[in-house]
């Protein structure tokens, strides 16, 4: 069965790295992509970006632009997402969810880890 | 970038009733919409992709429909478990924008 497993729960200070990780099994790492998704306390669903893990191509939104770096690697079937400067603002629950091909839709999901940034 | 936008952002409804959820996108999506089911403390389910096409599993009092860029969740007769907030997504251009959360309450 697909499994997506988060790393756990980060809590940092300001102006700190965190590196979450996702681990996949269950499928062809390599033939979906991976998606990030970001969800702030009592807020909606937010997309970062997603990294082609065939190709390692990403593609991020503007705001996760700079500061935000998506990687996979397909010998341990694992994606990171790397968080750099990190502010109050990004505390937030991140989730790894697998995305399809041809519609890129996010048919499974990781559990999520909680990045809490504070001083 | 293409803008998501859903109505109501929250409803009271009761077991049996019929709900429905719009979602409108921005511009021309074609039919590269899909909706996702949160319950509190958990990741987000996937329930249907491609504007109508229900996920495997996925109980058939759910469905979805569109009419150029208006698109509809409509669960039939809602059941206890059916509680929960829905998004929309559009995965028609990047960044695939969801939209901001339908919260269905008793």
């Amino acid at each position: 069965q697909v499994q997506l497993v988060q790393s756990g729960t980060e809590v940092k200070k300001p102006g700190a790295s965190v590196k979450v990780s996702c681990k996949a099994s269950g499928y062809i790492f390599t033939r979906y992509g991976i998606t990030w998704v970001r969800q702030a306390p009592g807020q909606g669903l937010e997309w970062m970006g997603w990294i082609r893990i065939y190709n390692g191509n990403t593609e991020y939104a503007q705001k996760f632009q700079g500061r935000f770096s998506m990687t996979a690697d397909t010998s341990t079937n694992t994606a990171y997402v790397e968080v750099r400067s990190l502010r109050s603002d990004d505390t937030a629950v991140y989730f790894c969810a697998r995305a399809e091909s041809n519609y890129a839709y996010l048919d499974y999901w990781g559990q999520g880890t909680l990045v809490s940034v504070s001083s | 970038d293409i803008q998501m936008t859903q109505s109501p952002s929250s409803l009271s409804a009761s077991v049996g009733d019929r709900v429905t959820i719009t979602c409108r996108a921005s511009q021309n999506i074609v039919s590269y919409l899909n909706w996702y089911q949160q319950k509190p403390g958990e990741a987000p389910k996937f329930l249907i992709y491609a504007a109508s096409s229900l996920q495997s599993g996925v109980p058939p009092r759910f469905s979805g429909s569109e009419s150029e860029t208006d698109f509809t969740l409509t669960i039939s007769s809602l059941q206890p478990e059916d509680f929960a907030t829905y998004y929309c997504q559009q995965s028609y251009s990047a960044p695939y924008t969801f939209g901001q959360g339908t919260k269905i309450e008793i």
